[in-house]
């Protein structure tokens, strides 16, 4: 079935050790998206590409970046995780910008 | 600014009562509206969407309902079940103007008793 995957479900770092998150997606969208979820809180764009095109959400700290080497497969960079840092981290996909977006299973972040 | 908020952050029914979960919007600008599910630790899923042109939307026990003129969405589900227990956002595309950003609602967290 396609759909939004995204590795690994749950991840425990240490503060300030880099960690990598994956999304990858059978549905061949055009535009991926990143976003930040803590509890009980809507979620938070950081990023999104369209296409190759990165845009960055104005708020969203330099110590968050994001690759897109092809279109199926997104990470999400961290370079060194603060404890402000742990949270579900979603990622989601849609053909266009004005479409529809479908969300993974999101990635549960711990910093420790 | 821009905002999508919503009425009420719970709810509580009984097993087989029809729920109704509101939501105001504020960018008149924005043109398309989706409604997702979110359980615990589990991503958001896709309910229902409805466009500016719309003003009422049926899926499978769900109902959109848009109200341009006050700005107000709701989610109608009918005969609630105990697996629709989650939180509910709504969210706007906000068009060209916010280059075609998302934004979220606050969540209702809908509980549905046995």
């Amino acid at each position: 079935d396609a759909m939004v995957i995204q590795n690994p479900r749950y991840q425990v770092t240490q503060f300030g050790k880099p960690v990598t998150l994956s999304c990858s997606q059978t549905l061949n969208h055009n535009v991926m998206y990143w976003y930040q979820q803590k509890s009980s809180q809507a979620p938070k764009l950081l990023f999104h590409y369209y296409d190759k095109d990165f845009n960055n959400e104005a708020d969203t700290p330099d110590n968050f970046q994001s690759r897109r080497p092809n279109t199926s497969f997104c990470f999400l960079d961290i370079r060194s995780p603060g404890l402000g840092d742990a949270a579900m981290y979603l990622c989601a996909t849609s053909r266009e910008r004005a479409d529809t977006q479908y969300f993974g299973p999101g990635t549960r972040l711990t910093v420790l | 600014g821009e905002s999508v908020g919503l009425h009420l952050p719970t709810l509580s029914v009984q097993e087989g009562d029809n729920s109704i979960i509101n939501c105001a919007y504020s960018n008149s600008a924005s043109d398309y509206f989706i409604w997702y599910k979110q359980e615990s630790g589990k991503g958001p899923q896709f309910i229902i969407d409805i466009r500016s042109n719309m003003d009422k939307r049926q899926g499978q026990r769900v109902t959109v309902l848009l109200n341009k003129t006050v700005k107000h969405l709701s989610l109608q589900i009918a005969a609630t079940q105990p697996g629709d227990s989650a939180v509910y956002f709504c969210a706007e595309n906000g068009g060209w103007d916010s280059n075609y950003k998302l934004t979220f609602g606050k969540g209702t967290l809908l509980t549905v008793n046995p």
